[in-house]
């Protein structure tokens, strides 16, 4: 069965500053990979998406995250945090039609 | 727009009730999705369905039943509900292995 493990539960940045958080996933096959932001109080919104190709994908608000499948990583990055930035994100993997997240990172922006 | 609609937003409900969570969606996705959104704990799968007439248990299922009687429509009851149930769940469909859409989710207290 697949899992998937974001290390940090919370992370502090300072607007500008760069930005990466951690997932780890496990799963037997290809995966298939997303990360996902959360506001306070909303829904889910997909950022971007690995499924074959190119090992770094773009995804929106300036987001990418770099697929390393030697350390079953899946790591998203961002050059220069901006405070709309803060929210709780989510890192998932899809195996055999089903979707597994991990517990999320909350990302916190100082000014 | 295209989407998911959760029904009720939010719900009080004593322990011992039977509760239905509403989940309709619009966008012919052949799978759908129910997950409880634990603080700490992440986005944990409950229940699935890859297609309409079959679903499947997921990370947590006990205490809660589904059923998919055609596309669109896939409901989650809470026969007997208990304090533990106390959670945000969320609606979701794909075509997998997409993008997951959620809904908006619906806030359940048991008391």
């Amino acid at each position: 069965a697949q899992s998937v493990t974001q290390p940090d539960i919370h992370i502090t940045v300072s607007e500008g500053a760069s930005l990466e958080l951690r997932c780890n996933y496990s799963y037997g096959a290809t995966p298939y990979l997303f990360w996902y932001v959360q506001s306070p109080g909303q829904g889910l919104q997909l950022l971007l998406k690995y499924f074959s190709g190119d090992t770094l994908v773009q995804g929106i608000k300036g987001f990418e995250a770099e697929f390393k499948r030697s350390q079953s990583s899946f790591n998203l990055r961002k050059p220069s945090v901006h405070w709309s930035d803060a929210a709780e994100y989510f890192c998932a993997v899809e195996g055999t039609y089903k979707y597994i997240f991990g517990t999320g990172t909350r990302l916190k922006v100082l000014a | 727009i295209a989407g998911i609609t959760q029904a009720p937003t939010s719900q009080i409900l004593a322990a011992g009730r039977r509760m239905t969570l509403r989940c309709t969606q619009d966008m012919r996705h052949n799978a759908m999705y129910w997950y409880r959104q634990d603080l700490g704990l992440g986005l944990r799968l409950i229940h699935y369905s890859n297609t309409a007439g079959t679903t499947g248990k997921g990370e947590v299922p006990d205490g809660y039943s589904v059923s998919r009687a055609n596309t669109d429509d896939f409901p989650l009851t809470l026969a007997s509900a208990v304090p533990s149930q106390t959670s945000v769940y969320f609606c979701a469909s794909s075509d997998p292995p997409g993008e997951l859409f959620f809904g908006e989710g619906s806030r359940l207290t048991v008391l």
